[in-house]
């Protein structure tokens, strides 16, 4: 079975507005990642989380990451048509085996 | 410096046929891993090799096979095909830095069978 979840399944929301999508997994971790699939492409790579950090930025993404709780969250502020797409939450434990999550589909109206 | 390249794009079979596909992961990238995705079961793992081993394998039947060359390349077959290995077949390549290991995708193989 999948490592990990995400929440909600389905998001549509107006540009400008932001976005946030949770992921929560099942074991202990090494790293956490977020991935972007635009329809019927690969995955993008977007941001990495370790561990040991809580949260982190990259341009308009934040995510955060709460072990206790095994979840972490994914932010895309002012979003944009551009971002419509599915977004994955990916876990490792030993680097090289990566469990991904059930995905959120954003739909971002103009 | 390149991504990592699968081939075909696109592809047709009939049940009960094989299938190769194949991959080229990013230069210096010694671990190649494939994935299935479906709208029903998400991404699921299939394996994973590293230096012509296989490191990790998910849970598909026997059918479903794979190797890796000398130059890092990858393919991965499928025999017998059924109706239900319909879906997107992704590759992806990575190199372990540290205690990160960030996987790249290619864009992915289509399997539809018939």
């Amino acid at each position: 079975s999948q490592q990990g979840e995400e929440d909600p399944q389905a998001l549509s929301i107006q540009e400008g507005e932001n976005a946030t999508m949770n992921c929560s997994y099942k074991t202990s971790i090494n790293n956490l990642q977020w991935y972007r699939q635009n329809s019927g492409r690969g995955l993008v790579h977007l941001i990495l989380i370790r561990s040991n950090e809580r949260e982190k930025h990259s341009g308009r993404l934040r995510v955060t990451l709460d072990t206790s709780k095994k979840s972490s969250s994914l932010l895309i502020t002012a979003s944009r048509a551009a971002d419509t797409a599915s977004y994955f939450c990916a876990t490792d434990k030993f680097g090289n085996q990566f469990y991904f999550g059930t995905g959120t589909s954003l739909t971002v109206i103009p | 410096k390149a991504g990592v390249t699968q081939t075909p794009r696109y592809l047709i079979k009939t049940r009960g046929q094989q299938v190769t596909l194949s991959c080229s992961p990013i230069s210096g990238h010694r671990s190649v891993s494939w994935y299935q995705q479906t709208p029903g079961q998400g991404l699921q793992f299939l394996f994973e090799y590293f230096s012509e081993t296989q490191r990790n394998k998910g849970n598909f039947p026997g059918r479903f096979s794979g190797r890796q060359f000398s130059n890092s390349r990858s393919e991965m077959n499928v025999s017998t095909l059924e109706l239900g290995d319909s879906a997107l077949y992704l590759c992806a390549s990575s190199v372990l830095q540290g205690n990160q290991n960030t996987i790249y995708f290619g864009e992915g193989s289509w399997l539809t069978v018939v």
